[in-house]
């Protein structure tokens, strides 16, 4: 079956830098989402991708999705304290009504 | 535009009681509907999702249940609580394609004690 792969599992940046986490895939997989999980709070869809090395931008997120489809990745440009919570991806192989859930990565920025 | 509402918010149960989550969507038709549960600091698990009336998957064995008696009302059932039940249950919806993007609701932070 599939296995998704979340890493980091915990991330400690310092306001205004950088912060990127990856999922990866044991197989190819049709599409993937991303969500995040503000502290007490429910999983917000951010954004899906399915075509193969898809690079989408929501102002300083950055979504790529690789060439294979086995893996992708979120970049955070300059981190703001608004960006803590949990970002969790959500790979989809392609057939089923649900999806699977990664392990998420924990963001927490210092100020 | 689409609304999710999960009720109560909280709720404390010994161990051993009967319990009750309900679930609604608003503004959607036929939307698949899916339970997770949480637990402190972990990561989602799918419990059960349906992908229309009186269609039911399970997940994961336990001594939870689910029903949709409704095309929009999704219902989280258990006869007795068990102290492991404790966590934060979340609703979520999806448009009846594979792999689309889900909508959750506000979610249900069960204590049992």
């Amino acid at each position: 079956g599939q296995q998704v792969m979340q890493i980091p599992q915990y991330q400690h940046v310092q306001e205004g830098e950088d912060f990127t986490t990856y999922c990866n895939s044991s197989t190819t997989l049709s599409n993937i989402q991303w969500y995040k999980q503000r502290p007490g709070g429910h999983p917000v869809f951010l954004i899906q991708l399915v075509k193969s090395g898809e690079v989408k931008k929501q102002k300083r997120l950055t979504f790529q999705f690789g060439e294979a489809k086995k893996n992708s990745s979120l970049h955070i440009t300059a981190t703001q304290t608004t960006d803590v919570g949990t970002y969790f991806c959500a790979p989809n192989s392609g057939g089923y009504q649900k999806v699977t859930f990664g392990t998420g990565t924990k963001l927490q920025v210092i100020p | 535009s689409q609304t999710i509402h999960q009720w109560p918010a909280t709720l404390v149960q010994p161990v051993g009681s009967p319990l009750s989550l309900e679930c609604t969507v608003e503004g959607t038709s036929n939307p698949n509907l899916y339970w997770y549960r949480q637990a402190a600091g972990r990561g989602l698990q799918l419990l059960f999702y349906s992908v229309g009336i009186g269609q039911i998957s399970s997940e994961v064995p336990q001594n939870l249940s689910a029903s949709r008696p409704q095309d929009r009302q999704f219902i989280l059932s258990s006869k007795k609580l068990l102290l492991s039940d404790s966590g934060f249950y979340l609703c979520a919806w999806s448009l009846a394609q594979a792999g689309g993007a889900e909508y959750f609701g506000p979610g249900t932070r069960l204590t049992v004690l």
